[in-house]
């Protein structure tokens, strides 16, 4: 599959552990945020999402975290997988504008 | 259940060539996007459609044109390819605002020559 980011940070995590992935924005008025999944050779999938009225909103095997004081969002992975290894990215809106902006992603490789 | 799919999945073409990429969701979407993925940019917005003859430009438009004649399909053309325009381009729904989740097809990855 193609590569999506040559210049993309990246995350080391040995299988089974927990993987954390950040997410910086700038807009204070952003008020949903959204993270992606990106494997190689495909489209973005949606993971998770959570609105600014909250601070953490948990998944199967996610969650999300909105420090919305200091802009920075996470994702947290809980015992990684093979399958983890993606690029994620985070996307956020803020009220009146009518599009996403999406982040550029961070590329998490999973160590057997 | 069908989803979001994208024609061609890998198309190669010459400069100055006109090339259409196709893009069809059966959810009747009413938000349709085309994006552009390249190294080290990211997800970078062409158009986008908030209904059936219904289009804006995103932050990348030129060089590409849309229609929308039909809520279900969302065809990006690129009037007279240039290498620049070698990318990996995403189609992308969502169902009522633009800001809601966006679901994206599978990518097509073109090559201009």
């Amino acid at each position: 599959g193609e590569s999506v980011g040559l210049h993309l940070p990246t995350l080391s995590v040995q299988e089974g552990d927990n993987s954390i992935i950040n997410c910086a924005y700038s807009n204070s008025a952003s008020d949903y945020f959204i993270w992606y999944k990106q494997e190689s050779g495909k489209g973005p999938q949606f993971i998770i999402d959570i609105r600014s009225n909250m601070d953490k909103r948990q998944g199967q095997r996610v969650t999300v975290l909105l420090n919305k004081t200091v802009k920075h969002l996470s994702l947290q992975i809980a015992a990684t997988q093979p399958g983890d290894s993606a690029v994620y990215f985070c996307a956020e809106s803020a009220v009146g504008n009518e599009k996403l902006t999406f982040g550029t992603g961070t590329r998490l490789t999973i160590i057997p | 259940d069908a989803g979001i799919t994208q024609s061609p999945r890998y198309k190669i073409t010459e400069t100055g060539r006109q090339v259409t990429l196709m893009c069809h969701q059966t959810w009747s979407h009413s938000y349709m996007f085309w994006y552009r993925q390249d190294l080290g940019h990211g997800l970078r917005l062409i158009y986008y459609s908030a209904a059936a003859d219904i289009t804006d430009k995103g932050e990348v438009p030129d060089g590409y044109v849309v229609s929308r004649s039909k809520t279900e399909n969302f065809p990006l053309t690129l009037e007279s390819a240039t290498r620049s325009q070698t990318s990996v381009y995403f189609c992308a729904s969502s169902a009522v605002m633009a800001t809601d989740t966006q679901y994206f097809g599978p990518g097509t990855r073109l090559t201009v020559l």
